[in-house]
């Protein structure tokens, strides 16, 4: 059983681009959540995506966007990237769409400068 | 909104001394409590929840009660080790809810 694999493990990007994670969830899991972890500070929930559609979503702006595919695994694409965007992305998944049981990546590095 | 408030860090213990990490939350409704290690280099791992009040969750020597009357979730360990150190976050969710509110992290780190 594979365990939830995310890409690329670091990333270094210039304002104003756009950016795609990657993220393939835990086998036999059909949902992926991701958050977004600044430094010193604890994950901030982004959104969680359910057997393909958006179940839910924090408070990010919509240059933050996600999708889902058929095989569950996920992309977090965010556009016209800010300096503040810089943070480890983290991707986790479990096996209903609910948070009791949450198996997190080991995160993409993204810098923004 | 819900909240999830942590003792600042870092804890720096001895080896075989005892842990306490304190964690106090702020929420509407009644939510699972967790507890959640981050290793250097790799993502989080559930290390223990407690789904109600005055249940106590373990894992690996750690423990924690969920103490209603207080809102808090303390994380205990009797004698830590080296291999304890990381940073570890107090979470919560919302019943049925889809995402969990993290506290900031406590770094723990453990001399031999």
């Amino acid at each position: 059983e594979t365990g939830v694999t995310q890409s690329p493990t670091h990333l270094i990007k210039t304002r104003g681009q756009q950016v795609t994670l990657r993220c393939s969830s835990q086998s036999g899991h059909n949902t992926v959540s991701w958050y977004q972890q600044a430094l010193g500070q604890g994950p901030q929930f982004i959104f969680q995506y359910y057997r393909e559609e958006e179940n839910g979503r924090g408070n990010f702006p919509p240059r933050f966007s996600g999708l889902q595919f058929p095989n569950y695994s996920s992309e977090l694409n965010v556009n016209a990237l800010e300096l503040d965007d810089s943070a480890l992305y983290l991707c986790a998944s479990s096996s209903t769409g609910g948070t009791e049981k949450l198996f997190f990546g080991s995160g993409t590095q993204l810098s923004v400068l | 909104g819900d909240s999830v408030t942590q003792m600042e860090g870092p804890v720096t213990l001895s080896e075989e001394a005892f842990l306490t990490i304190n964690c106090t939350y702020t929420a509407t409704g009644y939510p699972s409590l967790f507890w959640y290690v981050q290793y250097p280099g790799e993502g989080l791992q559930l290390l223990l929840k407690a789904t109600k009040a005055d249940d106590k969750g373990s894992n690996k020597g750690f423990e924690a009660t969920y103490r209603k009357e207080t809102t808090s979730f303390h994380l205990e360990k009797g004698s830590v080790q080296v291999s304890d150190s990381a940073v570890y976050f107090c979470a919560l969710n919302e019943p049925y809810g889809n995402k969990l509110v993290f506290g900031a992290g406590t770094i723990l780190r453990v001399k031999s």
